[in-house]
Order: structure tokens, then C-alpha cells, then sequence
């Protein structure tokens, strides 16, 4: 199993503001991935985050507005940049290890 | 590329009904296939996986699915409906190969009716 600490766990920031969200993973892995969860809807994957390369972003998803760090192979971080009420989300960081899928708790965002 | 639909946004059922919730998937290579749910302002939990062992899997909670290949389907299923299996329901899927992110359906919210 993995154990997957995310913080922080929630949020409320101003608009215009940026909120660094960070993942430590307790072993070693090659990928993570951060997902958005938008009220009401499913998860959506924003990004896979190698270490020593730059994060593959999805379609809809660009690095000025949600910038990732991957410094090692057990920590991460999502940053959300010059935030709106649209942002306004739950975001989790994953890791796989076949067959399993692990998550972080989730941070719950408001912007306000 | 993985993919996966869940057919049917909401579905209601009677308590003590049988639940039938819908996944069809996508995979250029064999797939993991995954379901969760989520409990009203809750994080995600594992009901249940298929990861190319037995084609039908038991989960928690009285809830199974079954793999059908030949339908490209993971359907999952509980004989009885109880108050306190309402709440969001995704399927996800992934290659076995490994390093590849969980795809998610859209999620299928069920509601129990007493």
C-alpha cells in the first residue's frame, strides 16, 4: 500500500490569490497525479508530474494556471494560480502501484 | 487511451431492490477496472477492483461487479438496496501496464427510497 499525506486539507483564498497544495508520498515512485474534482462532478485528471522532467498536462489544463514541482521521487506539489471562484474545487493527488490506485485526502478549495 | 461510461447520471431504487449500476470501458490494453464511492462531502473510497483474476469480484458493503470482456462492461450490482448505499458511485478504469493514471466515468448518483 501506499500512504499518500496531502496538505492542506482545505482552504478558503481571495481571488486573484495562488494556493500551493503539496503531496509527500511515504515511498518511492515515478509518477503522481493530480485530479480535480469540481462540485457535483467526477474526477478529471489535470496532470501526470515525473521527477526530473516537466508535468504532461491535459487538454484544458495549462502550467501557467496550475504549475507543478516534482523536486523528488516521493513529493509533489500543484499550484493554483491567480485564483477565480471557477477554481473553487477539490484536488487530489494519486499515485498507482498496480493494481492499486491511492489517494491523498483531497484539498477542498473555496475561493471566494 | 482508457475511457469509460457510466450510463445513467441518477438511479433510483427501493430499499431491499436489486441496484444495477452501469459501466462500459474503453482500453487499448487490458484494463484494471475500478469502482468507488463517495459519501456526501467524503473522499473517495474502493468498493471493489478487477485486475484479470476472477471475473467476478466481491467487494465491500454486499456490492460485486462482474468483468465481461466480450462486452467491454464492469457493471456492479448488490441484491438489496439499503438506505445507506446513497451516494455518488464512479467507475474508473486503467492499463495494466502500469504508471498510467485512473480514468474516471462521470458518476452515477443513486438514491435509495424507503
Amino acid at each position: 500500500s501506499a500512504v499518500i499525506s496531502q496538505k492542506p486539507s482545505r482552504d478558503i483564498c481571495q481571488r486573484g490569490t495562488s494556493l500551493t497544495i503539496q503531496c509527500q508520498v511515504d515511498s518511492q515512485v515515478t509518477m503522481m497525479f493530480w485530479y480535480r474534482q469540481q462540485p457535483g462532478q467526477s474526477l478529471t485528471l489535470i496532470a501526470t508530474a515525473n521527477q526530473g522532467s516537466e508535468a504532461t498536462y491535459e487538454s484544458g489544463f495549462v502550467i501557467d494556471k496550475f504549475p507543478i514541482s516534482r523536486p523528488n521521487l516521493t513529493f509533489s506539489t500543484l499550484t493554483v494560480s491567480n485564483m477565480s471562484p471557477e477554481d473553487s474545487s477539490i484536488y487530489l493527488c494519486s499515485v498507482v502501484r498496480n493494481p492499486e490506485a491511492f489517494f491523498g485526502q483531497g484539498t477542498r478549495l473555496t475561493v471566494v | 487511451a482508457q475511457s469509460v461510461t457510466q450510463l445513467g447520471s441518477h438511479v433510483s431504487v427501493s430499499e431491499g431492490a436489486l441496484v444495477l449500476l452501469r459501466c462500459n470501458y474503453s482500453s487499448s490494453v487490458p484494463p484494471y477496472l475500478f469502482w468507488y464511492v463517495q459519501y456526501p462531502n467524503q473522499g473517495l473510497q474502493l468498493l471493489l477492483k478487477y485486475t484479470s483474476a476472477a471475473t467476478l469480484v466481491k467487494g465491500i458493503n454486499g456490492f460485486e461487479a462482474e468483468f465481461k470482456k466480450s462486452e467491454t462492461s464492469f457493471h456492479l450490482t448488490k441484491p438489496s438496496a439499503h438506505m445507506s448505499d446513497a451516494a455518488e458511485y464512479f467507475c474508473a478504469v486503467t492499463g495494466i501496464l502500469g504508471n498510467t493514471p485512473l480514468v474516471f466515468g462521470k458518476g452515477t448518483r443513486l438514491s435509495v427510497i424507503a
